[in-house]
């Protein structure tokens, strides 16, 4: 089902620092994983995202490792900068393209 | 690549009024569309899923008879929220896959602000 949360977790983080945001998914089932960065007032946008048979995938900046064993998914952003100030969410699905969403972490980026 | 529009970014309207919101994908052929709803702080809750050409599915708890969705070509859904109340004030977002090479994303239009006084 769907994953709601009143208070969403804050990460604060020095700009030039690197960021780890974590987020624990539910279904064993699941085989696609995605992360998405969502600023204020706007659409989520696609940041990266991993297949179950990888631990590891990285882009520009930005780095996933999952842990099938744990169930946990962790986004790591090197050198944050303000820009990266937003609500970052993990996002699971395990088939028919139906995607579950975690409850979000928002990171906040001080200069 | 893989943009999609929402039409109006946001709308104030009276109780008992209904509203319609347009989805577009722009770039692709989206064969589904996704409606979401998002209250502040807090996570997307998955509304309806809409395949072109066929009836949405609706999530547990919302009400179809209310919020009307209609996927009627490859590239438009409508999502209608009919007789709206101030309960139903939220941010409204549409998400569409397609014939993109990976065909699980989701790609996320902009998003609706909805007040309903």
């Amino acid at each position: 089902g769907e994953s709601v949360g009143l208070h969403l977790p804050t990460l604060s983080v020095q700009e030039g620092d690197n960021s780890i945001i974590n987020c624990a998914y539910s279904n064993s089932a699941s085989d696609y994983f995605i992360w998405y960065k969502q600023e204020s007032g706007k659409g989520p946008q696609f940041i990266i995202d991993i297949r179950s048979n990888m631990d590891k995938r990285q882009g520009q900046r930005v780095t996933v490792l999952l842990n099938k064993t744990v169930k946990h998914l962790s986004l790591q952003i090197a050198a944050t900068q303000p820009g990266d100030s937003a609500v970052y969410f993990c996002a699971e699905t395990g088939g028919y393209q139906k995607v579950t969403f975690g409850i979000g972490t928002k990171l906040q980026v001080i200069p | 690549g893989a943009v999609v529009s929402q039409h109006p970014s946001w709308v104030i309207c009276k109780s008992g009024t209904s509203v319609k919101i347009e989805c577009r994908s722009l770039d692709f052929q989206a064969t589904t569309m996704f409606w979401y709803r998002q209250f502040p702080k807090q996570s997307l809750m998955l509304m309806a899923t809409s395949n072109e050409g066929s009836k949405a599915t609706y999530e547990q708890g919302v009400e179809k008879d209310k919020f009307l969705i209609n996927h009627a070509s490859l590239t438009l859904s409508t999502l209608t929220v009919t007789s709206a109340h101030p309960e139903d004030s939220s941010f409204y977002i549409c998400s569409a896959t397609g014939d993109r090479a990976t065909k699980e994303t989701q790609y996320f239009g902009p998003g609706t602000r909805l007040l309903v006084l």
